[in-house]
């Protein structure tokens, strides 16, 4: 986990607010993903961002998810009107700025539990 | 759709014992990255395969990518309890920005 900083590493909100995710990727790295990850599964990718662009939103919800990476500062998932399934661990990873190699570097998640 | 399969699922062993996990799928893929995640965690990069046939070496663990870049696996020799944890393959999709992962495997390795 080279250097991904996500925050907060758990959350909790009850249904109907609002939850914000954080990543700052690693240093020299423009390229942010997010994924989230339920009980005994796997990860399912959500976003693509490069930095002031979303290159890749295919898995992320229409409704109530967005997510952005300014030009400065760390990138952000909203999840607006939280309700019971959005209950799982979410994760960003960043990549340097050579896609199709694959070394993406993952921060140690952020834990939502909505109540 | 493109899918990454991994066998076996779980996979429990003693210390000392050797095993194989695979990660098969019927497309092709540019590259493939094998991940370890521990509870808890996020997933950690431990090797990445690209070009077909190839085989890397990280300690004692041994990964391969198939002739046609449709297959990978993992061997791990003399397995320790430090190994255990889910091993999850991974790849880029052709012709977007998208990774798919690999549904996992998770090994426990007994002392």
């Amino acid at each position: 986990n080279a250097g991904v900083m996500q925050n907060p590493r758990h959350l909790v909100r009850r249904r109907g607010q609002e939850a914000r995710l954080r990543c700052s990727p690693m240093k020299g790295h423009s390229h942010v993903y997010w994924y989230r990850q339920l009980p005994e599964e796997g990860l399912k990718f959500m976003v693509y961002l490069q930095k002031e662009n979303i290159i890749d939103e295919s898995g992320m919800p229409k409704e109530r998810f967005s997510a952005e990476f300014p030009k400065e500062g760390p990138s952000i998932l909203r999840i607006q009107q939280v309700v019971r399934g959005d209950s799982a661990a979410y994760f960003c990873a960043s990549s340097p700025p050579r896609l199709g190699y694959g070394e993406q570097y993952f921060g140690p998640g952020t834990r939502l539990t909505v109540t | 759709t493109q899918l990454l399969e991994q066998s076996p699922q779980f996979l429990s062993i003693q210390e000392g014992e050797n095993l194989t996990v695979y990660c098969n799928s019927s497309s092709v893929f540019s590259s493939l990255q094998w991940y370890r995640q521990e509870p808890g965690e996020g997933p950690v990069l431990l090797v990445t395969v690209v070009t077909g046939g190839e085989v890397k070496k990280l300690k004692r663990l041994t990964f391969q990518f198939g002739d046609a870049r449709k297959d990978s696996s993992l061997h791990i020799t003399a397995a320790q309890p430090g190994d255990t944890g889910l091993y999850l393959c991974a790849g880029p999709t052709s012709g977007t920005y998208k990774y798919i992962f690999g549904t996992g495997t998770r090994l426990k390795v007994l002392a």
